[in-house]
């Protein structure tokens, strides 16, 4: 089946730092990736859309300066979390879809997620 | 628009016992729907899904659902509960853009 990484894992940063996350489909080509935020005992919340080549699509209420992201290839998408703060503390979900055309059960693969603490 | 209702924040069974964990949608277009597991600190993982084709799908793991528009539910059940189904669940929908809605989760705690 399709897989799809994140590195890392875990980290833990300074506030005020930079941090970024690594998302990457080992064995499939990506035409959209998209991450999530998911607070503890929470719901996944969508923060972006990005295809490959393009420019993000941030929801609403997600600042797009504040949170960097990069689909620079088809199998690698980062997310830059900048000048972190201890309410960015979270934990980052990634997931990767493949296919072309329109049709919604273009199934999206998720990544093991990523824990990120700002002190 | 697309949301997703999940009744009952927790669930809990006894080891044999039938799971029923519930989901009621809310879509404008011809839904599809997903159930995924999360295992602590762990991603999501695809149980089933719904697209447009029989009204119920199988799954992994003996997971069922069933597609009733009539009630816009997607219930999810599975005949005997197994220690390693303790994890969280998630029902989701999806509509015309592709972006997946879910709900808040239900915990499903499962006793020996």
């Amino acid at each position: 089946g399709a897989v799809v990484s994140q590195h890392p894992s875990w980290v833990i940063c300074k506030s005020g730092t930079s941090v970024k996350i690594e998302c990457r489909s080992l064995d499939f080509q990506a035409t959209t990736m998209f991450w999530y935020r998911q607070f503890p005992k929470q719901s996944l919340m969508l923060m972006a859309t990005s295809n490959e080549g393009s420019k993000a699509t941030y929801e609403q209420g997600v600042e797009k300066d504040k949170f960097l992201i990069n689909h620079a290839s088809l199998t690698l998408s980062t997310l830059t979390v900048t000048s972190a703060h201890p309410e960015d503390s979270s934990f980052y979900i990634c997931s990767a879809r493949y296919g072309s055309a329109s049709g919604a059960d273009n199934e999206q693969f998720f990544g093991p997620g990523t824990r990120l603490t700002v002190l | 628009a697309q949301s997703v209702t999940q009744l009952g924040s927790h669930v809990s069974v006894s080891e044999g016992a039938l799971v029923l964990l519930r989901c009621n949608y809310s879509s404008s277009v011809p839904p599809y729907l997903f159930w995924y597991v999360q295992y602590p600190n762990q991603g999501l993982q695809l149980l089933l899904k719904y697209t447009s084709a029989a009204t119920l799908v199988k799954g992994i793991n003996g997971f069922e659902a069933e597609f009733k528009k009539s009630e816009t539910s997607f219930h999810l059940t599975k005949p005997s509960a197994h220690m390693s189904d303790a994890a969280e669940y998630f029902c989701a929908v999806s509509g015309r853009f592709q972006k997946l809605v879910f709900g808040t989760g239900t915990r499903l705690l499962v006793s020996p």
